[in-house]
């Protein structure tokens, strides 16, 4: 099992540019998240899904999209990029109240 | 202030060192409590729960106090591989998705 993987590793952005963050388990796992890392502030939880066709706001949603249109995919869509959104990105799944997977992370820069 | 506070550190310690971590959690409704581990520029990955009567896992032992509203992580005979951050999490709901609220970490240094 390759676990839980997240394309690209490293993203430059401009301000205003849009992008997808590709995240993919092959766990069969149910749940799915995302999160940003930032210095001082650690994991904050953006948007996750609890199945197919299902997703849900987290603490920090503004500025993102997700979908979740099969078990393996959560992508995350940065709709117009800021450098507020530079950060850590990372993807996680479940099962129920299980042990998170996270994969290796994201690391975004918006210029 | 925030739900889950931790020492940012870092605690510098000899190998062999035995060393403690305590976290305060500010939501009295939190049922699940964990800690993890966070490797420099790695993903975080769960290092054990941290069930009310304590739990141990060989050189690791994790306790829970519910009336103060701490957990705390102990490491008994530091390595130089436990040189990592130490999230510690905690998790409003017993079922269903994990919302976790997460510190911002303990960093441990080990040095020979």
């Amino acid at each position: 099992n390759a676990g839980v993987t997240q394309t690209p590793k490293f993203q430059v952005l401009k301000t205003g540019q849009s992008m997808t963050l590709q995240c993919a388990q092959d766990m069969n796992h149910e749940y799915m998240s995302w999160y940003r890392q930032d210095p001082g502030m650690g994991l904050r939880l953006i948007h996750y899904s609890v199945g197919a066709g299902i997703t849900d706001q987290g603490e920090v949603p503004n500025g993102y999209n997700v979908s979740r249109s099969t078990t393996e995919d959560f992508p995350l869509r940065l709709l117009s990029a800021a450098p507020s959104q530079t950060s850590v990105y990372f993807c996680a799944s479940s099962y129920s109240k299980d042990e998170q997977f996270f994969g290796p992370g994201t690391r975004l820069t918006v210029l | 202030r925030k739900e889950v506070e931790q020492d940012p550190g870092p605690f510098n310690v000899p190998e062999g060192a035995t060393v403690a971590f305590n976290c305060t959690y500010s939501n009295s409704a939190s049922q699940s409590f964990f800690w993890y581990r966070q490797d420099c520029r790695k993903e975080p990955k769960l290092l054990m729960s941290v069930y009310s009567s304590g739990n141990e896992d060989g050189r690791f032992t994790a306790q829970l106090n519910r009336a103060s509203q701490y957990i705390s992580l102990l490491i008994r005979d530091s390595k130089l591989s436990d040189s990592a951050t130490y999230l510690c999490v905690v998790n409003r709901r017993n079922t269903g998705f994990q919302k976790l609220v997460f510190g911002t970490g303990t960093r441990l240094l080990v040095s020979p």
